[in-house]
């Protein structure tokens, strides 16, 4: 899977907006673009994943860059409970996308009541 | 939906011995994961299973690391011989079939191993 380069931590306040940023500037064309994020002593959870339209769910929502090489992932209104390591993953689906999922250090959002 | 457990939470052990780690998956997902995870580090792909069958497990760090999944549904981790950089949370995962080609993976809370 491509690499991604993220910055290792974040702050921001409490029902604040947050956009955690991520670059993927060697995706190709059939790497999804997925976000887990993994509270303290939790195991990582699923967030949100695209491949080329912006994404919402209940959770988050996720801009892709025209060129894709960038994506950013929106918190719309961070509470305490956001606190966690934000994950951004590619996942190549090109070749059955049956394989584990390659973590970087993600970025640590720490949140400011 | 209980979601993915594993078991124990928690193990203490001297180097040199074996354990073995326990995951119940989300009833009826047929693919399952391992990972490792260190201290200030993302999680590290180790194994996959497909039902029983391990598809992946080059990634295994040492021969010492061997997984099962005799019946399709849950597995365990063993590590033999274990030394001190075994010291880890090893976490497991659980999917679904790929639908559309987009897999959403479900972790468990993951079994925190110290070795002495």
């Amino acid at each position: 899977d491509a690499k991604t380069t993220q910055p290792n931590s974040m702050e921001s306040n409490e029902e604040e907006p947050v956009h955690l940023p991520c670059n993927h500037s060697t995706i190709s064309g059939t790497d999804y673009i997925h976000w887990y994020r993994q509270l303290p002593s939790q195991g990582p959870e699923y967030v949100i994943h695209g491949l080329t339209s912006n994404v919402n769910n209940r959770m988050a929502s996720l801009a892709i860059a025209e060129d894709r090489k960038s994506s950013t992932l929106i918190l719309h209104r961070a509470t305490l409970r956001d606190a966690a390591v934000y994950y951004c993953i590619l996942r190549d689906v090109a070749g059955g996308g049956a394989d584990g999922l390659t973590f970087g250090k993600g970025t640590h959002l720490i949140i400011q009541p | 939906d209980t979601g993915v457990s594993q078991d124990p939470r928690h193990k203490i052990t001297k180097r040199g011995q074996n354990v073995t780690f326990r995951c119940d998956p989300i009833s009826e997902h047929n693919r399952l994961y391992w990972y490792r995870q260190t201290l200030g580090q993302g999680p590290e792909f180790l194994t996959y299973f497909q039902n029983e069958a391990q598809l992946e497990k080059s990634r295994l760090l040492s021969d010492r690391f061997s997984a099962e999944r005799p019946k399709g549904s849950f597995s365990t981790l063993e590590i033999q011989r274990t030394e001190q950089g075994d010291s880890a949370m090893y976490l497991c995962a659980s999917s679904p079939a790929l639908t559309g080609g987009v897999e959403t993976q479900y972790f468990g809370p993951g079994t925190r191993l110290l070795v002495l």
